[in-house]
């Protein structure tokens, strides 16, 4: 059973280029979340998506970001006019659906974006 | 103030020594914590997960939680080189559509010295 499936590993844009991320969940698992780490500081949550909704983006920024999960593929986090800013890495997780507090999620490798 | 904080380290330290990594959290409302391991270029990988106070044990890890201080730890006993990674606690939360969003400290990098 393949893990959670996240391409490319190492993206490079130059300002003002889109960057599109890519997330494939674990096999059977229903619920992608998307968490951003900057250089030194911990995961900070971006996203939550299942089939084709999105079910919490509160952390995601206002303007520029924007996620998807279709009905069929992976999901995408888009990046659009990338800045300096937006270098981090970002790591794709999945989950079935949650029964109580303990639900584990299970992440990627992480996608690491460098804006020149 | 944060909600999970952690001091960023780094922790060294000599293998076979133990291994003590706190977190503190704000809302005393909290009552579940998972714990974390990311090794450098990796993505984390769950070490356990405990609730409210007391101890919880598996193998080589202890997590404690002492809701009182709104205090979180963990220990590692005989520390090996593998344990070198950083180690990141985590508060989950149940969301909508049985979702599960993690609040994360900013992690300790640990270090274990052959």
């Amino acid at each position: 059973n393949a893990g959670v499936m996240q391409n490319p590993r190492h993206l490079v844009r130059r300002r003002g280029q889109e960057a599109r991320l890519r997330c494939s969940p674990m096999k059977g698992h229903s619920h992608v979340y998307w968490y951003r780490q900057l250089p030194e500081e911990g995961l900070k949550f971006m996203v939550y998506l299942q089939k084709e909704n999105i079910i919490d983006e509160s952390g995601m920024p206002k303007e520029r970001f924007s996620a998807e999960f279709p009905k069929e593929g992976p999901s995408i986090l888009r990046i659009q006019q990338v800045v300096r800013g937006d270098s981090a890495a970002y790591f794709c997780a999945s989950s079935p659906p949650v029964r109580g507090n303990t639900g584990e999620l299970f992440f990627g490798e992480g996608s690491r974006l460098t804006v020149l | 103030q944060k909600e999970v904080e952690q001091d960023p380290g780094p922790l060294s330290v000599p293998e076979g020594a133990i291994v003590s990594l706190n977190c503190t959290y704000s809302n005393s409302a909290f009552q579940y914590f998972m714990w974390y391991r990311q090794y450098s270029r990796k993505g984390p990988e769950l070490l356990m997960y405990t609730y409210s106070s007391g101890n919880k044990e598996d193998g080589r890890f202890t997590a404690q939680v002492d809701k009182s201080s709104k205090y979180i730890s963990l220990f590692i006993r005989d520390s090996q080189p593998s344990d070198s990674a950083t180690y990141l606690c985590a508060h989950p939360q149940v969301i909508k559509a049985a979702g599960n969003k993690l609040t994360f400290g900013g992690g300790t990098r640990v270090l274990v010295k052959p």
